[in-house]
Formats: C-alpha cells, structure tokens, sequence
C-alpha cells in the first residue's frame, strides 16, 4: 500500500493520560499536514511540515499537543494530559510541494474517557 | 484568515437525478478549491478540485464551477448513484492550508 498510513487507527485512553499517533506520508511527499475531525464536521488544520520544518501551527493548537517530523519523513503528534474534549479522529495528509492535492491517511480515533 | 460556509448541510435526491452542493469562501487569495468525499469511517478523498485560473472542471458525472468575483464555487453531480451517496466537503486554499466546510451529507433515494 502506497497510501498514507497511520497508527494506532484506534486508541481509548482515560483523561490525564498522554497519548502519540504516527503518521507515514506517501514517500515522495514532503508536506505532511495534521488535522483533527468532529463527529459532523469538516476537517480542522493543526499544523504542517516542510520536509522537518514545522512551518505553522493553528491557535486549535494548545500547549498540550505537539508534532515532529525528525527526518522529514514520518510524523508524530502527542497529547499531553488528554481532556476529554480531544476526543476526535485525527487525520494526517501528505502532498508533493509540486501540487496542490493533499491525500489523506485513513485516521486515529482517539476516545478520551 | 479564510473562512467556508458550506450549503446544504443535507441534501436527498432521487437517484438519477443531479445534486448541487455550494460553497462561499471569504479570502481573494485563496487559490485553489477541492471537494472531498468522506464515506462513513473512510478517509477523505479528493474528487475534483479547480484552481483560480478556471472558471469549470468537469470529470465524467462531476463538474465543478468557481466564480472568483463572488467567491462562491460548486459541485455538480449528474445522474446520480446510490454509491454517490456520503458526506461531501468542499476546501478552500491560501498558501500551504486547506480549510474545510462542514459537509453535506447526500442522500441518494432508490
């Protein structure tokens, strides 16, 4: 599968617990994207990467969550002390900088009980 | 910064017949406009998309229009298929971030 992978595809954790999703881009790609999804809503921009550089972050973004992408490749974004209105899918997408089109990877549902 | 307002956010059609899904964005400088298409816990996936340059794209049952001056652009799907059937976001582009409507949920009726 050449597609955007990530993992866990599923993680329940209990409030104050910290929790990291991985993120694989489609290889070629060196824009990685971060969003998070709620139940009927469109997709949410967190933050994205440049290769290894983190190039912006949303205000969505507290001080809780943090990403990297260390070798510009794969991704992480870790929660700090979860609350349980992080309880969301989080999405990565991946786009070649030649382009426009971002693809995405198929979600963590993260419940925060 | 941009801001998508998506209508409607649900939508019923008789199958065989054609939807239109529009969208309003707020900044001149967003330059490109996908539509995604999200099945029940499937990823998001890129339909169609124009760019500013274009006033119409069209692929096979679906085409997309973008009026600059009004800063509204839509979906058009034509002969609609109960497969067609899912929530579709339309995303407006300024530099590197996409921002995202809220949906429309389309409902094909046999």
């Amino acid at each position: 599968d050449t597609g955007v992978s990530q993992d866990p595809r599923h993680k329940i954790t209990k409030r104050g617990q910290n929790v990291t999703f991985r993120c694989d881009p489609i290889s070629e790609h060196n824009r990685l994207y971060w969003y998070r999804q709620t139940l009927g809503q469109g997709p949410e921009f967190l933050t994205y990467f440049q290769n290894e550089a983190q190039l912006e972050k949303s205000r969505l973004l507290s001080d809780r969550f943090s990403a990297e992408r260390p070798k510009g490749s794969f991704s992480t974004l870790e929660i700090q002390r979860t609350e349980q209105g992080d309880s969301a899918m989080y999405l990565c997408a991946s786009s070649p900088s030649s382009t426009y089109e971002q693809y995405f990877g198929p979600g963590t549902r993260l419940t925060v009980t | 910064g941009e801001n998508v307002e998506q209508h409607p956010s649900t939508l019923s059609v008789q199958e065989g017949d054609s939807a239109v899904i529009k969208c309003t964005y707020s900044d001149s400088a967003s330059n490109y406009f996908p539509w995604y298409k999200q099945e029940l816990g499937k990823r998001p996936q890129l339909i169609i998309d124009i760019r500013s340059n274009v006033g119409e794209k069209k692929d096979q049952r679906i085409a997309v229009t973008l009026n600059k001056t009004a800063k509204h652009f839509s979906l058009h799907i034509t002969e609609t298929q109960p497969e067609d059937s899912a929530v579709y976001f339309c995303a407006a582009k300024r530099d590197d971030k996409i921002i995202f409507g809220k949906g429309t949920r389309l409902h094909i009726l046999p």
